[in-house]
């Protein structure tokens, strides 16, 4: 089945740093969504890309699909943004398959 | 608009009690999901519904049920609880169709056995 890497696994920034966090997938996709999942285990969605580059605000995502990887970036990081932040991708039934997530701490 | 809603909130039981958790979504989505987190680890799919009337076993089906009630609601049923199943366990709905598939998270139910 198909496999879904993040990196860096942990990634400790101060306030107003900025980050990239990468999702690498082992075949090919027809999309693509990041998560973030609060200190409070909420699962929040932040992007559904299945290729190309969209922006919310601070973050934006890219999905290169032919080389099989997506990069969410995380601009002036706040105290808000700590979490760990998931990306998934759909197997050949249309079922997610989740990474195991990059956890972010921001410090003040 | 409410999402998906998750009932109840948080769970403790005793080995081999059963127990239902109730999800409802008010998106009229027709796919919905059953997953569980355990501590460090993304989800996994444990059972999911296409389609009213339609469920199919995910990644880890053993020891649960569930039932499609209706397009709106998709419990899922612990029969003889154990330790292993203590988990966090989400529910998630879309709309199914190609090419617009994004999933919907509820707010998850914390489940504890003893």
């Amino acid at each position: 089945g198909i496999q879904v890497e993040q990196s860096p696994p942990d990634l400790i920034l101060q306030e107003g740093a900025n980050s990239t966090l990468r999702c690498n997938f082992s075949d090919s996709v027809n999309n693509l969504q990041w998560f973030h999942q609060n200190p409070w285990g909420q699962l929040i969605n932040l992007f559904y890309i299945p290729s190309g580059t969209k922006q919310n605000g601070r973050l934006s995502a890219t999905t290169v699909a032919t080389e099989r990887y997506s990069l969410l970036y995380i601009s002036s990081s706040q105290t808000t943004d700590s979490g760990v932040y998931f990306c998934a991708v759909p197997d050949n039934t249309d079922k997610l398959i989740f990474g195991t997530g990059t956890r972010l701490q921001v410090f003040p | 608009n409410a999402g998906v809603t998750q009932t109840p909130k948080f769970q403790v039981l005793k080995t081999g009690q059963s127990m239902t958790l109730q999800c409802a979504q008010d998106m009229n989505h027709n796919s919905m999901y059953w997953y569980r987190q355990d501590p460090g680890m993304g989800l996994r799919l444990i059972y999911y519904s296409a389609s009213e009337g339609t469920t199919d076993k995910g990644e880890v089906p053993n020891g649960y049920n569930v039932s499609r009630l209706n397009k709106r609601e998709f419990s899922l049923r612990l029969e003889s609880a154990a330790p292993s199943q203590t988990s966090v366990y989400f529910c998630a709905s879309s709309h199914g169709t190609s090419g617009n598939n994004e999933q919907f998270f509820g707010p998850g139910t914390r489940l504890t056995v003893l």
